[in-house]
């Protein structure tokens, strides 16, 4: 079974500019996450979503949205970048049951100048 | 009081030794706990997951859990180089919230 697959997987992009990044889950994975990690701060959640509803949020700015299609596919979108946006975005899938198992793509590597 | 807390180490063990990395989680209510690997510039990777107290064994790799301590562990036993890695515990109560992590070194 292929695993969570992520485009693209590096992106440079200037401030003040806005980025949309793609997640494809896991075939037959309803629940997609999203999240930030930078050296600094970890691994921060920044939303999940199921059946095409978000269903959780982490503490981000408004700039960060994202949105889940009928497939499952996911992106999400970040408006007017500032440099602090510069991390490794990782997408994560599961089955979103009792155990809310996740696997994770490779990651965005997202470059702000 | 972060709500998942790991030593940041780095833990650095012998070759074929026993390494134990240890977790605790603020959320009571939390039901299910997990322990991804890291490498360098990857993404994190799946390794162990637990639902109920006590120990769950896979391979060389055992996970404990105590919920009345809160408390989560992951052992790994004749630690090879290549386990080498920052170990990343997770806690789902209603989302999943990481650890900042532990990384381990295990030398030749």
């Amino acid at each position: 079974k292929a695993g969570v697959t992520q485009t693209p997987r590096y992106l440079i992009k200037t401030r003040g500019q806005q980025v949309t990044l793609s997640c494809s889950p896991i075939s037959g994975h309803r629940s997609v996450s999203w999240y930030q990690q930078t050296p600094g701060q970890g691994l921060q959640f920044l939303f999940e979503y199921f059946s095409e509803t978000q269903r959780n949020k982490g503490n981000f700015p408004g700039r960060f949205s994202g949105r889940q299609f009928s497939n499952s596919r996911s992106e999400m979108n970040v408006s007017t970048l500032e440099l602090g946006d510069s991390a490794l975005y990782l997408c994560a899938s599961s089955l979103a049951g009792q155990y809310y198992e996740q696997y994770f793509g490779p990651g965005t590597r997202l470059t702000v100048t | 009081q972060k709500e998942v807390e790991q030593n940041s180490g780095p833990l650095s063990v012998p070759e074929g030794a026993i390494a134990s990395l240890n977790c605790t989680y603020s959320d009571r209510g939390s039901q299910s706990f997990f322990w991804y690997r890291q490498y360098s510039g990857k993404s994190p990777e799946l390794i162990m997951s637990i639902y109920s107290n006590g120990d769950k064994e896979d391979g060389r790799f055992t996970a404990q859990l105590n919920k009345a301590s809160q408390y989560v562990s992951l052992l790994i036993r004749d630690s090879q180089p290549s386990d080498s890695a920052t170990y990343l515990c997770a806690v789902y109560g209603n989302k999943l919230v990481f650890g900042a992590g532990t990384i381990l070194r295990v030398k030749s």
